[in-house]
């Protein structure tokens, strides 16, 4: 099975900030990654698909880029609702794996 | 609007049986997958599974292969998740979502059903 490692896995950062998280495939994947926020108690949300295309209605200071078998994702200006975790997830082949997720927090 | 609506929470014992009911509506049934995911308290997320809404077909979490059994209903647009032989490690929240063809990530998820597994 291919594993998908996120680091870091805690992140503190203000308002303005710019943030990127990376995403690592114990092989290559090509670009079938996507990219998901999910605030508590509530369901996941699509951010990336295809490791790099912004899912419709998703803020465009949110990117991703990479392939093969690492990808990151940035935010480009962080808002107060970007504190969540994100995961990133592997789409191309079963299991369809989550990374282990990262924790943005406020500093 | 396109939504999955989930049924609601549900308490079991250990070694009891529970399936979870995932209604589509607003799109066609049946022109996209649905994968499962599940989350046990304060953890990540974990894929469980996936069917295809149009033949049927299924892949299964091989930590879960024996207990967990996905089917749909398309007259209904309903997909079901049912999981056999609980244990309090089953406790946690499971969501249905949809899965795009070709994969490219699950664009609408379900609301959540809180499993709590419990003597």
């Amino acid at each position: 099975d291919i594993q998908l490692t996120q680091s870091p896995s805690f992140l503190s950062a203000s308002v303005g900030d710019r943030v990127t998280i990376t995403c690592r495939a114990s092989q290559g994947i090509s670009s079938y990654l996507a990219w998901y926020q999910q605030k508590p108690g509530k369901a996941p949300k699509l951010l990336i698909y295809s490791a790099s295309t912004l899912q419709s209605g998703v803020p465009s200071r949110f990117r991703g880029s990479g392939s093969g078998t690492e990808f990151t994702l940035t935010i480009s200006s962080l808002q107060p609702e970007d504190f969540a975790t994100y995961y990133c997830q592997l789409l191309n082949s079963y299991p369809r794996s989550f990374g282990q997720g990262t924790k943005l927090e406020v500093k | 609007q396109v939504q999955l609506v989930q049924s609601g929470a549900e308490v079991k014992k250990p070694g009891a049986s529970v399936k979870v009911s995932c209604k589509a509506s607003g799109y066609t049934f049946t022109r996209y997958d649905v994968s499962w995911v599940r989350q046990a308290p304060g953890q990540g997320l974990e894929w469980m599974g996936w069917i295809s809404t149009y033949n049927g077909n299924t892949n299964y979490a091989e930590n879960l292969q024996g207990r967990l059994s996905l089917t749909r209903d398309t007259s209904t647009s309903t997909a079901y998740m049912e999981l056999r032989s609980l244990t309090s490690d089953d406790t946690g929240v499971y969501y249905c979502a949809r899965d795009r063809r070709p994969p490219d990530g699950f664009d609408i998820w379900g609301q959540g059903t809180m499993i709590n597994v419990s003597s």
